[in-house]
């Protein structure tokens, strides 16, 4: 079946520096990743929708300018928390859609800022 | 804008019980509905797909529903055991393009 994976699984960091969580579709390619966050006991909430070798496309509401997403090949996409501050501190996971559209999702990264 | 409503939030059942889990969503023109599963502190597991013209989905014990007119989906879980709990959570996708819309997750506890 269709894997996918990220990484790190949990990451703390100190305010104002910068994280990058990974994610890798493992056995297929994904010319679409999505990247979604979810707060505590709340549902998950769609953050962006990434292209493979294009521009993310961003929900509104959240910066494009603090959450960076490359999607630079077919398998790997990237997330990058910059200048991250307490309130950034979530569980982020991303999702790789295949050939059909359907979406695979990753196991989830925790990031803790202090 | 779709919206996604998950009832019961929480749902407390002895070992053995027969229960349903409800979702409704708000518009009708979706492409199809997909229940997930999610573990404390994990990612998402795929239960169930049903296409638009589906009515339902079969796995093991599951079985999941669909009446797109009235905008709702149910997924029954036969002779309940504690490694069921979990939060289960509904999504759909629609037709104008690949983004899924979550519901907020029904949390349920299975008690041996």
């Amino acid at each position: 079946g269709a894997v996918v994976s990220q990484h790190p699984s949990r990451v703390i960091c100190k305010s104002g520096t910068s994280v990058k969580i990974e994610c890798r579709s493992l056995d297929f390619q994904a010319t679409t990743m999505f990247w979604y966050r979810q707060f505590p006991k709340q549902s998950l909430m769609l953050m962006a929708t990434s292209n493979e070798g294009s521009k993310a496309t961003y929900e509104q509401g959240v910066e494009k300018d603090k959450f960076l997403i490359n999607h630079a090949s077919l398998t790997l996409s990237t997330l990058t928390v910059t200048s991250a501050h307490p309130e950034d501190s979530s569980f982020y996971i991303c999702s790789a859609a295949d050939g059909h559209n359907e979406q695979f999702f990753g196991p989830g990264t925790r990031l803790t800022v202090l | 804008k779709q919206e996604v409503t998950q009832i019961p939030a929480a749902l407390s059942v002895p070992e053995g019980e027969n229960l349903v889990l409800n979702c409704s969503f708000t518009d009708s023109a979706i492409y199809n509905l997909q229940w997930f599963r999610q573990d404390p502190g994990k990612g998402l597991t795929s239960l169930l797909l049903i296409q638009s013209s589906q009515r339902e989905q079969t796995s093991g014990r599951l079985n999941a529903s669909l009446d797109k007119s009235s905008g709702r989906s149910t997924l029954y879980i036969a002779a309940s055991q504690p490694g069921d709990s979990a939060t289960y959570l509904c999504a759909v996708k629609e037709t104008s393009g690949s983004r899924l819309t979550f519901g907020e997750g029904t949390q349920l506890t299975v008690n041996p």
